[in-house]
């Protein structure tokens, strides 16, 4: 069974500063990866995901992240925080391995908070 | 740009009720799933559904609960009677192919008292 691991549940940053967000996963197959966004009292938004290529992936708002196969991470930066990346994150995972149907399982999410 | 929408945005109701929550997801996509988020807890998965059929459920998913697309466009969820425990955040998801982004809905947020 595939599990998510999100390192630290709170984070806070202060404006300009580097947005750095962990996530490791286990998976018995490659899996597909996924970052989403919940701002407050709204459903989940992808920011970005991975699922073969180019383990640097790059998303929207300036997000981007790596797959690292060796360290079965694929953590969440961003080098400017803004005021409105205030919001929670969550990473995710798909089992890959040519499954037709597959359900994202969730990290506990992480809340960034962005000081003036 | 499509999205999915979920309906009502907040249900509240009493213990034992029945409740249906919802949803219309992403015209085009075959894939569609339901997941619940427990205040303060993280997002889980409850169903799939594929080709009429629900494709996986987790344990969550019991007999008070059920899915159906009764019409070609919504997608909805049924819980036969509702216990506190139920009062979470429902979220409806749909994609085009099982591997692919999933895009959620808005959420119902379902109080049971």
């Amino acid at each position: 069974a595939q599990s998510v691991t999100q390192l630290g549940s709170h984070v806070s940053v202060s404006e300009g500063a580097l947005v750095l967000l962990r996530c490791n996963y286990s998976s018995s197959v490659p899996p597909y990866l996924f970052w989403y966004v919940q701002y407050p009292n709204q459903g989940l938004q992808l920011l970005l995901k991975y699922t073969t290529g180019a383990t640097l992936v790059k998303g929207i708002n300036g997000f981007e992240a790596e797959f690292k196969k060796s360290e079965t991470s694929f953590h969440l930066t961003k080098p400017s925080a803004h005021m409105s990346d205030a919001a929670e994150y969550f990473c995710a995972v798909i089992q890959g391995g040519g499954a037709a149907v597959n359900k994202l399982t969730f990290g506990g999410g992480t809340r960034v908070l962005v000081k003036p | 740009e499509p999205e999915v929408t979920q309906t009502p945005s907040h249900q509240v109701t009493q213990m034992g009720q029945e409740v249906i929550l919802r949803c219309v997801p992403i015209s085009n996509h075959l894939y569609f799933y339901w997941y619940r988020q427990i205040l303060g807890q993280k997002v889980e998965f409850l169903v799939s559904f594929y080709n009429n059929e629900i494709s996986e459920k987790s344990e969550i998913f019991d007999d008070q609960f059920s899915v159906e697309r009764p019409d070609g466009s919504n997608f909805t969820l049924k819980i036969r009677s509702t216990k506190l425990e139920d009062s979470a955040m429902y979220f409806c998801a749909s994609c085009g192919t099982g591997v692919d982004t999933q895009y959620f809905g808005p959420g119902t947020r379902l109080t049971v008292l």
